[in-house]
């Protein structure tokens, strides 16, 4: 079964840019969709953004010009850039598989706290 | 895209049947069959219990089963446990290629 390990700042300072990598396990990167999620304290889930293994991505309209994701096969893992971070921004960060067709968001990391303060 | 609709709680009695509504739109929920619920205990990550409306992945309880109409999906659980006890979240492909969760409900015993 698939295994997915998040890693990065757990704090962050107001303006700067997160980054944030999550190191997949236990099976290929190749031929599936991989996704970020988040989740500000004491609320809901907010998804981020996907890509696919070949590069193409798909961002939430309303964090496209601040979010980037990439990934590297030949590491198996891939990553997120969140820019102009604020306390807004402070939340659980999740990576998570999406599957062949990204219909479905299957398999989820343990999540990261990133905490947005100076 | 606006979160997805759900109650903000439901609660039931153990054994009982309860169900969560999850309503978007035509874009969403109402576009597709690809509405997937989400079963998440405090400081846990989230676990897929239905996919395409519903459709149970491996090693989940028939005790928990999907359906929609329209605009508006549900999840429905019976036989109501102690570990049933927890926040669940509808999620959706929408018609952009996106996805959008729900507003999440939290389940608990009367």
């Amino acid at each position: 079964q698939v295994q997915l390990q998040e890693s990065g700042p757990g704090l962050v300072k107001p303006s700067e840019t997160l980054s944030l990598t999550c190191a997949v396990s236990a099976a290929s990167i190749g031929g599936f969709y991989w996704s970020w999620i988040r989740q500000p304290p004491g609320k809901g889930l907010e998804w981020i953004a996907y890509i696919s293994s070949r590069g193409s991505t798909t961002y939430n309209p309303s964090l496209k010009s601040r979010v980037t994701m990439s990934i590297d096969t030949s590491k198996n893992q891939f990553s997120l850039n969140l820019g102009s971070m604020t306390a807004a921004d402070t939340a659980v960060y999740y990576c998570a598989r999406c599957g062949e067709d990204c219909y479905t968001i299957d398999f989820w990391g343990q999540g990261t706290q990133v905490t947005v303060s100076s | 895209q606006s979160a997805l609709t759900q109650p903000a709680s439901v609660s039931g009695s153990p054994g009982q049947s309860i169900t969560i509504s999850c309503t978007g739109t035509s874009s969403d929920v109402g576009g597709h069959n690809f509405v997937s619920w989400y079963q998440q205990y405090p400081d846990k990550a989230p676990k897929l219990m239905i996919y395409d409306v519903s459709n149970r992945p491996s090693g989940v309880s028939d005790r928990f089963s999907g359906s929609k109409s329209g605009n508006t999906a549900s999840l429905t659980i019976s036989g109501l446990q102690s570990e049933d006890e927890a926040d669940y979240y509808c999620s959706s492909f929408t018609t952009s290629r996106t996805h959008v969760f729900g507003s999440g409900t939290k389940v608990t015993f009367l």
